[in-house]
């Protein structure tokens, strides 16, 4: 079974400054996905940023960048000019890349963002 | 993309009772998954629907508590049988978007919060 951990029950950060949230996480597959979901308290779910396993090239969306290491199986995510608006629990996911796979979540992550 | 609409949003029941969510999206997919993220927790899968089989549950979770049914390719209803406060959690339905095994992404509606008294 696949397994995803996430480390860091709650991350602080000032505004415009940057952070990094980790992610581990274990599988035997080689070919999978991995994504980073926001939930505010508004409680839905938002896709943050994607990265399929078989491409190099760390994912980038706008602020947002990960930090790929698949031989390490580690899948970190950067925020970088950090805005109020980021304030939200932060889950990694991985999902195998058959069609029919739910996704695994880890624990997720509480992010403060402070004025 | 796909947008999910779920009813209800939230609802307060009494121990004993059970409780049907909806499911709606806005086009066709062939799997839709149930979660349940317990107050604090993380996203835990309770089920995957097929259109026109039985689903399937993942350990812990069984057909008699957790009845889920799917009529077809746009809906599906998941109840909470004869409810405890246990059971109190956010409830999300989830799909694939059109994009598929290509994307691999999942959309989620805006959960149902049940509260069990």
């Amino acid at each position: 079974a696949q397994t995803v951990t996430q480390s860091q029950p709650e991350m602080s950060v000032q505004e415009a400054e940057t952070v990094t949230l980790s992610c581990t996480y274990d599988t035997s597959e080689s070919d999978y996905y991995l994504f980073w979901y926001k939930q505010p308290p508004s409680r839905q779910m938002i896709l943050v940023i994607r990265q399929e396993a078989y491409k190099q090239q760390n994912a980038t969306e706008n602020r947002f960048s990960v930090n790929f290491q698949k031989a390490a199986k580690s899948f970190s995510l950067k925020i970088s000019d950090s805005q109020l608006g980021d304030a939200a629990m932060y889950f990694c996911a991985y999902r195998a890349s058959n069609s029919g796979y739910a996704l695994n979540f880890g624990k997720g992550t509480s992010l403060l963002v402070t004025p | 993309s796909a947008v999910i609409s779920q009813k209800p949003s939230r609802d307060i029941c009494q121990r004993g009772t059970s409780l049907t969510i909806q499911c709606q999206v806005d086009s066709q997919v062939t799997m839709m998954f149930w979660y349940r993220q317990q107050p604090g927790q993380s996203l835990t899968l309770i089920a995957t629907a097929n259109q026109g089989s039985e689903a399937t549950y993942e350990s812990g979770f069984v057909i008699d508590k957790f009845p889920i049914s799917r009529p077809n390719l746009t809906f599906s209803t998941l109840t909470v049988s004869n409810m405890s406060p246990e059971d109190s959690s956010i409830y999300l339905c989830s799909v694939e978007g059109s994009g598929g095994a290509v994307t691999g992404e999942l959309f989620f509606g805006e959960g149902s919060r049940l509260t069990v008294l």
